[in-house]
């Protein structure tokens, strides 16, 4: 149980263009999810906290315009890296938490690896 | 962002040899959590700690939650060659109920020879 799946797991785009990455909870129901982005070799540093029905949270330093939330339903939160760069490249990951397991942890997905050329 | 000091960054041993890790944090946690993550994957839970010096056990995986509430360490015993990765900690200040965020640790990349 508690399965997090997210697509694309890579995707390669040009400079300039919009790339969007689809995070789904399978088997339970995700009010909140999160997005982190991971550099190589490095630990994975929150984005922001993406809640249903709500404006997503943005963590300090994020450009919220640059980084679109849309938490569209109570399964499905997607992350649009908007004219992305090259600088944009790397490993993106969500994760969300099943409330109804009550000692269960955050469950991630398998993340997605974005190179911008 | 703030981040958890893991210790150490990386090591190398034998198979069969135990591992031992820890994660210290500058401010408490209700919640640690343990996870592992292979090469262009996303992280796995390997163990969740909820309670003040609680020590949690997963197969050949033990961790315990420090009783400051700051720390927590992971030991592994008598690794293998899949033990291999790159292991996290995780501290989340609010607990059961709630889906509040994780901080996360430096990361400990093991790497096992045979």
């Amino acid at each position: 149980g508690a399965v997090v799946s997210q697509h694309p797991s890579r995707v390669i785009c040009k400079s300039g263009t919009s790339v969007k990455i689809e995070c789904r909870s399978l088997d339970f129901q995700a009010t909140t999810m999160f997005w982190y982005r991971q550099f190589p070799k490095k630990s994975l540093m929150l984005m922001a906290t993406s809640n249903e029905g709500s404006k997503a949270t943005y963590e300090q330093g994020v450009e919220k315009d640059k980084f679109l939330i849309n938490h569209a339903s109570l399964t499905l939160s997607t992350l649009t890296v908007t004219s992305a760069h090259p600088e944009d490249s790397s490993f993106y990951i969500c994760s969300a938490r099943d409330l109804n397991r009550p000692l269960g942890g955050y469950t991630f997905g398998s993340g997605t690896r974005l190179t911008v050329v | 962002g703030q981040q958890l000091n893991q210790s150490p960054q990386s090591m190398f041993i034998q198979e069969g040899e135990d591992v031992s890790m820890n994660c210290t944090s500058s401010s408490i946690f209700n919640t640690w959590l343990w996870y592992k993550q292979d090469p262009g994957e996303g992280p796995v839970l390997l163990i969740a700690l909820y309670k003040a010096g609680e020590l949690t056990s997963n197969g050949r995986l033990t961790a315990q939650f420090g009783i400051t509430r700051k720390d927590s360490f992971l030991n592994i015993s008598a690794s293998i060659p899949s033990d291999v990765g790159i292991y996290f900690c995780a501290g989340q200040l609010n607990s059961a109920g709630t889906a509040s965020k994780l901080t996360f640790g430096t990361g400990t990349r093991l790497q096992v020879t045979l």
